[in-house]
């Protein structure tokens, strides 16, 4: 089936560093990209939408300059969080979505654990 | 607006037991589509299954089954002979135009315990 890799899972930084985290779909073409957060306990709320080649749409709430998406490439979408500080400490999701084998596909990735110390 | 409401935040039950996860949704739409995700303490979401607002015929999927039922806008999911391995926390989600979209709305989310 259609796969999307997310890396790192598991990230622990100082507060005031930035992160990258990378979200990859292996085996077709993403042309938009989502980026969802989930706190402990929670559900998962989205936090921005991104296609191919041009800027994300970010929800109601979501600092647009902390979170800068990223999509590049049609295989490629990019999350960085910018100056992180603990309370931005979460599970961040991707989810893909595009075509393969003529057939719709939404994939999520594995999600990337974020710990700001 | 669109909403996924999943009334029941925890379940416990033992093990062999039959349990239905509720879920009710809201939408202006015509066409939307419905999701059931199970997510494992690693975090990973487990795609179950994915229905169109065209087709409210049940599903059943080995010990999985599914109720769909537009009269009421709910979506309920039954693990029938439930095992300690089907301990998670299940979401119920909503996509309005999936062919356009894929922009999910989660349910809270139900978290499952199956007792030995």
């Amino acid at each position: 089936g259609a796969v999307v890799s997310q890396h790192p899972s598991r990230v622990i930084c100082k507060s005031g560093t930035s992160v990258k985290i990378e979200c990859r779909s292996l085996d077709f073409q993403a042309t938009t990209m989502f980026w969802y957060r989930q706190f402990p306990k929670q559900s998962l709320m989205l936090m921005a939408t991104s296609n191919e080649g041009s800027k994300a749409t970010y929800e109601q709430g979501v600092e647009k300059d902390k979170f800068l998406i990223n999509h590049a490439s049609l295989t490629l979408s990019t999350l960085t969080v910018t100056s992180a500080h603990p309370e931005d400490s979460s599970f961040y999701i991707c989810s893909a979505r595009g075509r393969r084998s003529g057939a719709n596909v939404l994939t999520f990735g594995a999600g990337s654990r974020l710990t700001v110390l | 607006a669109q909403k996924v409401t999943q009334a029941q935040t925890e379940i416990s039950v033992v093990e062999k037991e039959d349990v239905t996860l509720d879920c009710v949704y809201e939408t202006r739409d015509t066409t939307y589509y419905l999701f059931w995700y199970k997510q494992p303490p690693s975090g990973e979401l487990v795609f179950l299954i994915r229905r169109n607002s065209f087709d409210e015929q049940n599903e059943i999927s080995g010990r999985y089954s599914w109720n769909f039922q537009k009269s009421t806008s709910s979506f309920n999911f039954t693990i029938t002979a439930s095992q300690v391995v089907d301990s998670a926390v299940y979401f119920c989600a909503l996509s309005e135009g999936y062919n356009q979209g894929g922009k999910l709305i989660f349910g809270q989310g139900t978290e499952l315990s199956v007792k030995p």
